[in-house]
């Protein structure tokens, strides 16, 4: 089955810096890639997708890089603010296939 | 994004009790629920896959009698954890998938149901 690796754990960055979350997958054929963001007590959110078609797609502050010969995906978030604290995962399906979650990145931003 | 709903979104009862999760999807018919499990400081464990009108399909490991789900509409996924004990105690989470075809089969979690056994 697939195995999704997402590193770091836990990320530090002042305020107004970039963060930057990597994955890698395993199952090649793997064609979708979403990024959930969950606060403390909450469900994760839906920030960012990225389908195998594409190499890269942004949303203003926040973007999401593939490569799929290598087999990695990227979150990418510049000028980072204190509300984007949170713990982001990572996830990968195949088709309509169940997600594999990574097991998380935790982001503090400090003002 | 589209919106799905948890009901409650805390629940305490005494062992030995069984207690119902509702999961609805607000603004899309879902065809296909999942149903997770959280355990603090860790990441999303699938618990079943539950499609209207069939039977759950469920994780390895995991107990179906225990673990009774059923998705009888749409718009509605419920899961009960039957007998529960104290180890059943966690933060449970639904998502649904939204089939329109501008969503391209993209998954909306409901904000949790956090329980605790006693």
């Amino acid at each position: 089955g697939e195995n999704v690796e997402q590193h770091p754990s836990t990320l530090s960055v002042q305020e107004g810096d970039s963060a930057v979350i990597k994955c890698t997958y395993s199952d090649s054929a793997s064609n979708y890639f979403p990024w959930y963001k969950q606060e403390l007590g909450k469900g994760p959110q839906l920030i960012i997708d990225i389908r195998s078609n594409v190499g890269e797609k942004k949303d203003q502050r926040i973007a999401v890089t593939l490569n799929k010969t290598a087999k990695h995906f990227s979150l990418h978030i510049t000028e980072t603010q204190p509300e984007d604290s949170a713990v982001y995962f990572c996830a990968a399906a195949a088709g309509y296939s169940t997600l594999t979650f990574g097991k998380g990145t935790m982001l503090l931003v400090s003002p | 994004g589209a919106v799905v709903s948890q009901h409650p979104s805390w629940v305490i009862c005494k062992s030995g009790t069984s207690v119902k999760i509702e999961c609805r999807s607000l603004d899309f018919q879902a065809t296909t629920m999942f149903w997770y499990r959280q355990f603090p400081k860790q990441s999303l464990m699938l618990m079943a896959t539950s499609n209207e009108g069939s039977k759950a399909t469920y994780e390895q490991g995991v107990e179906k009698d225990k673990f009774l789900i059923n998705h009888a509409s749409l718009t509605l996924s419920t899961l009960t954890v039957t007998s529960a004990h104290p180890e059943d105690s966690s933060f449970y989470i639904c998502s649904a998938r939204d089939p329109r075809p501008r969503a391209y089969g993209e998954q909306f979690f409901g904000p949790g149901t956090r329980l605790t056994v006693l």
